[in-house]
This record gives C-alpha cells, sequence and structure tokens, in this order.
C-alpha cells in the first residue's frame, strides 16, 4: 500500500512570508495529525482531524497557523506570517483507529531566515 | 517535560550489547507504541503495546508496560550498528490523541 505523502521536502523561506504544507494520508485512514519536530526534541502534536473534523488543536499557535483537511483525504498546514523559531520539520501521519500504528511521512523541513 | 519523559537521553553501546530505554507518561492511556527515526527521515513503527498488556516481544524488541507506574521500557538485544537512531515513545490517549516523548539517541558502536 502507498504510504502517507509529504510535499515539498524542504523548504527555506524568509520570515513574515508564508508557507503551506501538503499531505496525502493512506486510503482509508480516518485520522491524520500534524506534527512539529524541532531539532533535538520529540514530535509535538499540532493538529489532529478525524475525517474532515478538528479533534485537537490546543498546540497550534491559531494566530499564525491554520490546517485543513477537506473532504477528510488531503490536508494542508499554512504558516502565515512565518517567525524564525518555525524552523522545523514537518510531520504528516495517519491511522486507521485507535488501537493501530500511525504512519508517518518523510516530513518537510522548513527553514526560516 | 508537562507530558511524560524519556530516559535516558542518549545511549551509547558496543554492537552485542543491550540497550534499554524508558519511558514515563502523565495520563490514561489505550496504548503505547515505539518508534525509531534515523537521521533526517520519518518515524517507523516498532512496537505497539495495548493498555492491557504488561509485556510484548517482536523480535529483538521486548517492550514492558506499567499502567500503574505509568512507565514503559524498551529492550534491544544483540544490538547491531544499524540500530544507531532516535527512538521515541508515543503513547495513545483516549479520543486517538498521540503524544510523543522527548526520544533516546541510540549509539550502537561497531
Amino acid at each position: 500500500e502507498a504510504g502517507v505523502a509529504q510535499s515539498p521536502r524542504y523548504k527555506i523561506i524568509e520570515k513574515r512570508q508564508s508557507v503551506a504544507f501538503w499531505c496525502n494520508p493512506i486510503s482509508g485512514h480516518a485520522t491524520l495529525y500534524w506534527y512539529q519536530q524541532i531539532l533535538g526534541q520529540g514530535p509535538k502534536l499540532l493538529i489532529q482531524f478525524q475525517n474532515n473534523g478538528v479533534v485537537d488543536d490546543s498546540q497550534l499557535p491559531k494566530d499564525r497557523f491554520s490546517a485543513e483537511r477537506l473532504k477528510g483525504v488531503d490536508s494542508t498546514l499554512k504558516i502565515q506570517p512565518a517567525k524564525l523559531e518555525d524552523s522545523a520539520v514537518y510531520l504528516c501521519a495517519s491511522r486507521l483507529g485507535p488501537s493501530t500504528e500511525a504512519f508517518f511521512g518523510q516530513g518537510t523541513r522548513l527553514t526560516v531566515v | 517535560s508537562q507530558q511524560g519523559e524519556e530516559d535516558p537521553q542518549a545511549l551509547s553501546i558496543q554492537e552485542g550489547e543491550n540497550a534499554t530505554m524508558n519511558c514515563s507518561y502523565k495520563t490514561s492511556i489505550n496504548n503505547l507504541q515505539w518508534y525509531r527515526q534515523n537521521s533526517g527521515r520519518g518515524l517507523v513503527h516498532l512496537i505497539l503495546i495495548r493498555s492491557n498488556e504488561r509485556e510484548k516481544h517482536s523480535g529483538r524488541l521486548r517492550v514492558t508496560l506499567d499502567t500503574s507506574k505509568k512507565s514503559s521500557s524498551l529492550l534491544i538485544t544483540a544490538s547491531r550498528a544499524a540500530d544507531t537512531a532516535s527512538y521515541f515513545c508515543a503513547w495513545g490517549e483516549y479520543g486517538n490523541k498521540l503524544v510523543f516523548g522527548a526520544g533516546t539517541i541510540l549509539r550502537v558502536k561497531s
């Protein structure tokens, strides 16, 4: 089966610019997660979708980050405007259900200069 | 961390030795999972243990779970150079939330 697809793999932007990441989860996986992983740290959950509804976005900086999952399949994560501290790897994961493993994409490495 | 800890932060061992990593969490969980991450790559699932299980094996991996102490451990036996990576525990909270620990960096020297 195809894995979780993410694009782009790398992105360099200047602070105050905007950026968007795209994720295509595994077919049939209702749960989709976006994580932010700063170098040397564990992944931090930003937002969790169940189909096209948001389940948890308690750690999403909503003044600059937004995410959507139209039609309950693909998802985009946007940052506007970016700050230097947003430099990180952004990971997308999908999961069939609560008792199953999560599958991760390769991530997007964002550098804000 | 407000959500949990992993220790040690880093571990360096010789090939053939065993490696043990520990994870503690603070909430009620549905299950606990361990993932591996090679430098610059995505996370790969290793093993899942349910909250009603105490021990689980998969090849050279052995995971234990003590829900009364809110802790888990991952044992890698007969380590190989290819096991060099970062290892993360992730606990599945009710509502399908998946929260990660800070990770342990394992280096296996050949």
